[in-house]
Parts: C-alpha cells; sequence; structure tokens
C-alpha cells in the first residue's frame, strides 16, 4: 500500500493530451516539493520533473506538472508511442522519509 | 555529469545478507545525498533508505529497520545497502539514486541501472 494514491493505468491516442494524478496528506505533498518520474522496465527511472513543476534539462516540454494543496498532477501533451511506460510521484514526509505513489501505466493506444 | 556504477547481480539465501555498492563517477560522493529504492517483481518503486554523506546521516524506511545499513565511503566514492535476514520477498531489483541537492529525499537526478537481488530458500 503506497503513500502516495496514483491511478493503476491511464491511455491515450498519439497527439492526444494525458494526465496523472498523485494524491497524498498534509504530511507528504502538503508540505514538501513532489518529483515526478518515467521508468521503462528494465532501465534506470528518469527524473521527469522536480520542485513541483521544474523540469530537467533534456526533458521536452511536452511534460509538465503542477501542485495544488495535498496533490500533484503530471501532464503529457502530444502523447508518442515511446512515452509508454511507468510513472511515479515521489515526496518526503514529516520524518524526512521519501515516499512514492504506486505508479501509473501509461498505455499509448 | 554524474553517474553511478553499481554491482552485478546477487543469488543469496534466506536469512543471509547482501551488500550492494554504487560507485560515484563524474562527481564527488560529499555533495550529493543517495537513496536506495527497489523494485520487486511486478511492483512499484519502494524507498529502502537514504545517507548524506557530508553529515553521516542515515534514514530507513520503517519496514527496514534494524536490517539495512546505508554507508558511504568518501575514500572511494561508493555508497552501499547491507540488507540482512533476507526473504524471498526481498527478491527485488535495487537502485541507487543521488540528489545533487545534498539531501537524499529531495528529487533523485541520476539512477544506476539497477542490481537484481533474488533470495532463494
Amino acid at each position: 500500500q503506497s503513500v502516495l494514491t496514483q491511478p493503476p493505468s491511464v491511455s491515450a491516442a498519439p497527439g492526444q493530451r494525458v494526465t496523472i494524478s498523485c494524491s497524498g496528506s498534509n504530511s507528504d505533498i502538503g508540505n514538501n516539493y513532489v518529483a515526478w518520474y518515467q521508468h521503462f522496465p528494465g532501465t534506470a527511472p528518469k527524473l521527469l520533473i522536480y520542485d513541483n513543476e521544474k523540469r530537467p534539462s533534456g526533458i521536452p516540454d511536452r511534460f509538465s506538472a503542477s501542485k495544488s494543496g495535498t496533490s500533484a498532477t503530471l501532464a503529457i501533451t502530444g502523447v508518442q508511442t515511446g512515452d509508454e511506460a511507468d510513472y511515479y510521484c515521489g515526496t518526503w514526509d514529516g520524518s524526512l522519509s521519501v515516499v512514492f505513489g504506486g505508479g501509473t501505466k501509461l498505455t499509448v493506444l | 555529469q554524474v553517474q553511478l556504477v553499481q554491482s552485478g547481480a546477487e543469488v543469496k539465501k534466506s536469512g543471509s545478507s547482501v551488500k550492494v555498492s554504487c560507485k560515484v563517477s563524474g562527481g564527488t560522493l560529499s555533495s550529493n545525498g543517495f537513496s536506495w529504492v527497489r523494485q520487486a517483481p511486478g511492483q512499484g518503486l519502494e524507498w529502502v533508505g537514504g545517507i548524506i554523506p557530508v553529515i553521516g546521516m542515515t534514514k530507513y524506511a520503517q519496514r527496514f529497520q534494524g536490517r539495512v545499513s546505508i554507508t558511504a565511503d568518501e575514500a572511494t566514492s561508493t555508497a552501499y545497502m547491507e540488507l540482512s535476514s533476507l526473504r524471498s520477498e526481498d527478491t527485488a531489483v535495487y537502485y541507487c539514486a543521488s540528489s545533487s541537492s545534498g539531501y537524499y529525499y529531495y528529487y533523485l537526478d541520476v539512477w544506476g541501472k539497477g542490481t537484481s537481488v533474488t533470495v532463494s530458500s
């Protein structure tokens, strides 16, 4: 049982926009920055978003994110087949323990 | 750019221990914080613990307390994660990840390729 709640799966057709939600509490998301990771099975996870909405160098602006209260959202516009992966949100709690969402599998139809 | 090179796959017996290493190249150990994250077959990412080498601070996930030890050796630029009293449920890929912020709990911007640990009875 993950501390942060994400939908198990989402789907979108190529070119469409898709969003992935991440719900937490005042103990975690409500008081700390959120990061998002992209994970292709069998490879190392990749940082997509940090500080709620910032993109590391090299991450296309098709990926964006926001945070409001105790929830965060990742948006992918112009979805491509190469975006088919698992996406995780992460933050930390008051005891400085890292917490992740359960992960959301994006299927590109 | 920092790169993390992890040690190779391990096969262990139930009740034994495993120690996984994570060598930093292209940067310094002390300027980063490190987390260890695992993924069991068919499961999501699970945080195991973290370390801030420059102040010697460690933090472990509640469920691993007493069974895990995370250390860092500045001389060899290597971080380690040792897990003891292994059981079949510990079979997973273990990732080392670093944060250029210096804090293990902040965003993890560089990840190792993972080390497969298989626990058999």
